[in-house]
């Protein structure tokens, strides 16, 4: 079964600082990825997602992710933060030809301070 | 702009109730997942359902928890009697499940308080 692990728990930036949110997956064969964030006292939206080709996936609100086969990894990206980038946010991995149960990682908690 | 809906959205019993929780999921989606949602576990997944057949439920504690769907348009998660333990916020959330279109749309939540 695969897994999904997030290093980073806690991330606290300031405004315009840059970001990126670890993400690795354990699973040897094809997958879709996603990253979903959950704003406070929301649900959970997707962000963005990768099925095929570009592995660099662009999302919304200038979020982009990065799909490194060889490292296992989909980690989030956004070149300048800003206040309402607060919240949650969860990756979570797809197993192609799967039972189409996503997996997803704990989170990591954003903080952006004004 | 279809959404998945879920009732309650608050929900406050006492230890032993029964308590109902009800989700509809966009129309069109043909997988169902139900999640809980508690700081210290994270998200969890409970029970998953494929053209309203349950295909996963091995996440749900089955001696007080049980997921339904009754049709298509309706997905149930009952917990009977609800314990303290229980508190949490319970997503329900559905997809198309195929090809690129795999990504699933989450309902607002139902916030259960078990006193």
């Amino acid at each position: 079964a695969q897994s999904v692990s997030q290093h980073n728990h806690h991330v606290i930036l300031s405004e315009a600082a840059s970001l990126e949110l670890g993400c690795n997956y354990s699973y040897g064969g094809t997958v879709n990825l996603f990253w979903y964030v959950q704003y406070p006292g929301q649900h959970l939206q997707l962000l963005l997602k990768y099925f095929s080709g570009d592995p660099l996936v662009k999302g919304i609100k200038g979020f982009e992710a990065e799909f490194i086969k060889s490292k296992f990894s989909f980690n989030l990206r956004k070149p300048s933060v800003q206040w309402s980038d607060t919240a949650e946010y969860f990756c979570a991995v797809l197993a192609s030809g799967g039972s189409y149960i996503p997996t997803f990682g704990r989170g990591t908690s954003l903080i952006v301070h004004p | 702009d279809a959404r998945v809906t879920q009732t309650p959205r608050h929900k406050v019993t006492e230890m032993g109730q029964e308590v109902t929780m009800r989700c509809q999921p966009i129309l069109g989606h043909n997988t169902v997942f139900w999640y809980r949602q508690t700081m210290m576990q994270g998200l969890e997944l409970l029970a998953y359902f494929r053209n309203r057949a349950p295909l996963d439920d091995s996440g749900m504690p089955k001696d007080r928890f049980s997921a339904e769907m009754p049709d298509a348009t309706l997905a149930t998660l009952k917990i009977q009697p609800s314990e303290p333990r229980d508190s949490a916020v319970y997503f329900c959330a559905s997809g198309l499940g195929i090809g690129s279109y795999n990504e699933q749309f989450f309902g607002p939540g139902t916030r259960l308080t078990v006193l």
